[in-house]
């Protein structure tokens, strides 16, 4: 069974750009949460799809937005980037819509705004 | 913002010996979680604790959990070089299914 794949690894932007990031979780998983990882910040929850509908929403600006397909398959976009944007972004999957479950993330998108 | 603070924040040991990381939080949970992450890579999960257990062990892992003090600890026993990595503490609310993890340990297993 293939693991949590994100798309692309690695991106540079300049300040001012949009960005597009996609996560294709496990087969049969409903469950996408996206996780901004800062040196600074650490490891914090942006959002999580549950069948195309977010959920649960972390304290970020309206810049960062997201948004899940029928097949799962779910996108986080970042439009008028800053330099803080700077981070690794990390999808996590999970079977079901309950929290009493693993999740599994990908191997991130690494994004370097300059 | 972060649940709480792991403790240490970094450890260096000796291949063999054990390692045990401190997670500590703040508000009630539904479960806790350890991850462990390489060098700026994925997560991968360890294991999960649910609120109403105090013990759990899986292979060389350990994990205690005292809901009265909110802390948890992940004992790592006879580490082997390949157990060098971060290792975070994550907690499940009952209002969200979202997790908040901790700041992380980062431990180094020197052969």
């Amino acid at each position: 069974k293939a693991g949590v794949t994100q798309t692309p690894r690695y991106l540079i932007k300049t300040r001012g750009q949009q960005v597009t990031l996609s996560c294709s979780p496990i087969s049969g998983h409903r469950s996408v949460s996206w996780y901004q990882q800062t040196p600074g910040q650490g490891l914090q929850f942006l959002f999580e799809y549950f069948s195309e509908t977010q959920r649960n929403k972390g304290n970020f600006p309206g810049r960062f937005s997201g948004r899940q397909f029928s097949n799962s398959r779910s996108e986080m976009n970042v439009s008028t980037l800053e330099l803080g944007d700077s981070a690794l972004y990390l999808c996590a999957s999970r079977p079901n819509g309950l929290g009493d479950t693993e999740a599994f993330f990908g191997q991130g998108t690494r994004l370097t705004v300059v | 913002s972060q649940q709480g603070e792991e403790d240490p924040q970094a450890l260096s040991i000796q291949e063999g010996e054990n390692a045990t990381m401190n997670c500590s939080y703040k508000t009630s949970i539904n479960n806790l979680q350890w991850y462990r992450q390489n060098s700026g890579r994925g997560l991968v999960h360890l294991i999960l604790i649910r609120s109403n257990e105090r013990e759990k062990h899986s292979g060389r892992l350990r994990v205690t959990l005292d809901t009265s003090k909110k802390s948890s600890s992940l004992l790592i026993t006879a580490s082997r070089a390949a157990d060098t990595a971060s290792y975070f503490c994550a907690t499940r609310s009952n209002a969200g299914n979202m997790l908040t993890f901790g700041g992380g340990t980062r431990l180094m297993v020197k052969p």
